[in-house]
């Protein structure tokens, strides 16, 4: 298997552009998380989706930042306007189905960059 | 909410036996989690709790006491690629984990 794919890796934006960041998670995975890490605030979980659904969003900042899951392979994280203040290295993590207490397999990650 | 805590910082030597602590407060408990992340890489699993007591994985071992709300990993036999950061995680009942701020530890010949 080929993991959890995210894309892009890296990304240098000017601040008020849209970003969008993506992610595959691992086939058969039915439990979607995104995160954001920064030296300051540690690992944060943002949104969290079962079965495309979203369960929990109360760690997204603002009304700037969406996510999205239309099927089972695919998430977006959209940042719209972006601010200098959202660089980080944003994750995507997968969890297999039925295993509420399973571990989480991460992405290697988006560094965002906004100036 | 969920609160948390383990120690921001630790050096052991190449070969020794170190203890990283984790303490929390949190609802809904439903296990408790280690992840190593080397710097620039994602985390990684290394052990999962949910039951009080040890559980033994090669070089490393993590232990639960869910009375006291703490946990540890502890890391024998060390050698410089654990040199890494650890982070301890508490998952809930409704399926999502919260992240402690890990330890970074760094293993010195």
């Amino acid at each position: 298997d080929a993991g959890v794919i995210q894309s892009p890796r890296h990304e240098v934006t000017e601040m008020g552009q849209e970003v969008t960041l993506r992610c595959k998670p691992i086939s058969g995975h039915n439990s979607l998380f995104w995160y954001r890490q920064t030296m300051m605030r540690g690992l944060e979980l943002l949104i969290y989706f079962n079965n495309n659904v979203p369960i929990d969003d109360s760690g997204m900042p603002e009304d700037r930042f969406s996510a999205k899951m239309p099927n089972a392979s695919f998430s977006t994280l959209k940042i719209q306007p972006s601010e200098p203040r959202d660089s980080a290295v944003y994750f995507c993590a997968s969890r297999s189905p039925g295993l509420e207490g399973g571990e989480q397999y991460f992405g290697p990650g988006t560094r965002l960059t906004v100036t | 909410g969920q609160n948390i805590d383990q120690p921001t910082e630790m050096t052991a030597t190449e070969g020794a036996i170190v203890q990283i602590n984790c303490t929390y407060q949190t609802s809904g408990f439903n296990g408790l989690f280690w992840y190593q992340q080397h710097a620039g890489e994602a985390p990684t699993f290394l052990s999962y709790n949910v039951l009080d007591g040890l559980e033994e994985k090669g070089r490393f071992s993590s232990f639960l006491s869910r009375s006291k709300g703490y946990s540890y990993l502890l890391l024998k036999e060390l050698q410089m690629k654990d040199s890494a950061s650890y982070l301890c995680a508490v998952n809930t009942n409704a399926g999502k984990s919260t992240f402690g701020d890990g330890t970074t530890l760094t293993v010195k010949p």
